[in-house]
């Protein structure tokens, strides 16, 4: 079955600079990869995806790159603000209904 | 709409306990899901259903049971409870296959 494996597991960046985070998947199948936000205490919120036949997707500060032969897509968010402060989640899924998710990045904003 | 409403929000069970979580959503949606957040970690299917009288395990499913008698409601059955099954459970629905998952609050479970 899918795997998905997520780096690096916290990330701290100056506030204004750009995050990057990695997700690897191992069933070559995957055609759906989304990008959760979930705050502390909070409910996990889509913030971008992506599917399988295309290969980059921008929305304000956040895009998404998506490498097939690879298999691996990056989350990127540019000008990081401190309302960026939260856990991010990746994940990946055929079209058998199920998500596989990654563990999460924890990224934090430094003033 | 309210989306998707999740209780109780919180609860306490001793060993061997059962108890059920409910889970109704008002956008008509056909998709709905458990899952289960253990700290620091991401989220484990643990059933899911594809519509009215459907369900299917995920994951995860040993020690839960589901049903799905309406469109709006998917309540998750936890038997015996066990330490094990201390957790964050959200419940989600979608409109298709693929796309955008629209989660509950969560319900905090802690067996003890």
């Amino acid at each position: 079955g899918e795997n998905v494996e997520q780096h690096p597991s916290t990330l701290s960046v100056q506030e204004g600079d750009s995050a990057v985070i990695k997700c690897t998947y191992s069933d070559s199948a995957s055609n759906y990869f989304p990008w959760y936000k979930q705050e502390l205490g909070k409910r996990p919120q889509l913030i971008i995806d992506i599917r399988s036949n295309v290969g980059e997707k921008k929305d304000q500060r956040i895009a998404v790159t998506l490498n097939k032969t690879a298999k691996h897509f990056s989350l990127h968010i540019t000008e990081t603000q401190p309302e960026d402060s939260a856990v991010y989640f990746c994940a990946a899924s055929e079209s058998n209904y199920q998500l596989i998710w990654g563990a999460g990045t924890k990224l934090i904003i430094k003033p | 709409n309210a989306g998707v409403t999740q209780t109780p929000k919180f609860r306490i069970l001793k060993i061997g306990q059962s108890m059920t979580l409910q889970c109704a959503q008002d956008m008509n949606h056909n998709y709905m899901y458990w899952y289960r957040q253990d700290p620091g970690m991401g989220l484990k299917l643990i059933y899911y259903s594809v519509g009215a009288g459907i369900t299917d395990k995920g994951e995860v499913p040993n020690g839960y049971n589901v049903s799905r008698s309406t469109t709006e409601d998917f309540p998750l059955r936890l038997e015996l409870a066990a330490p094990s099954q201390t957790s964050v459970y959200f419940c989600a629905s979608s409109l298709g296959v693929t796309g955008e998952l629209f989660f509950g609050e969560g319900s905090r479970l802690t067996v003890l």
